[in-house]
């Protein structure tokens, strides 16, 4: 069965420190794999995708995410992170090309320090 | 334009009452998703439907759910004869349905189920 996995639950780093998600994916054929926010108290909204192409891909508020076919990864980076990036994140597959339905990841919460 | 909105954005409700959640999709997406994120579970996907097709409802946890969509726009979960492990944030979700797999799915707040 598809899975996606997030080894990491919980992250702290320094305002202005680089970021990386780790997510690992479960999926025999080539997946479509999401990385969204949840913001406290907001709903979750999309920061990228990928599904076919160039395996770097860029979102929204400065993130990016590199697609690894041989380690079955799709990590999320930033450069540089903000205070504002504190959040939960959650990685996503869709399982089928014929159906939008999301496999979830547990999810990291990011914490920023100033 | 507005987005997915959910009501109502909190229910508290006694163990073995019925409840309904309400969805109402962005205007003009013809696919529309509920999911369910709990403490213990993360994220489960619950039903999803999809224009006229019959809806995907590998997720319902058991039968005491259920999902219609009315019209191909409001969408209405109910669950019945609730339990205390009901409790969690009901999610909806919608997308153009235009390409299946690779949608970009647009979230609702929520709505939080309280079973007492």
């Amino acid at each position: 069965a598809q899975s996606v996995t997030q080894p990491d639950i919980h992250i702290t780093v320094s305002e202005g420190a680089s970021l990386e998600l780790r997510c690992n994916y479960s999926y025999g054929a080539t997946p479509y794999l999401f990385w969204y926010v949840q913001s406290p108290g907001q709903g979750l909204q999309l920061l990228l995708k990928y599904f076919s192409g160039d395996t770097l891909v860029q979102g929204i508020k400065g993130f990016e995410a590199e697609f690894k076919r041989s380690q079955s990864s799709f990590n999320l980076r930033k450069p540089s992170v903000h205070w504002s990036d504190a959040a939960e994140y959650f990685c996503a597959v869709a399982p089928s090309s014929n159906t939008g339905k999301l496999i979830f990841g547990q999810g990291t919460t990011l914490q920023v320090k100033p | 334009g507005a987005g997915v909105s959910q009501s109502p954005s909190n229910k508290v409700t006694e163990k073995g009452k019925d409840v309904e959640l309400r969805c109402d999709p962005i205007s003009g997406h013809t696919a529309l998703y509920w999911y369910r994120q709990s403490l213990g579970q993360g994220l489960e996907f619950l039903i999803y439907f999809q224009g006229n097709s019959a809806p995907d409802k590998s997720g319902l946890p058991s039968d005491r759910f259920s999902a219609e969509r009315t019209g191909g726009s409001v969408s209405t979960l109910t669950i019945q004869r609730t339990q205390q492990e009901d409790s969690a944030v009901y999610l909806c979700a919608s997308s153009s349905g235009l390409a299946g797999g690779t949608d970009t799915q647009y979230f609702g707040p929520g709505t939080r189920l309280t079973v007492l």
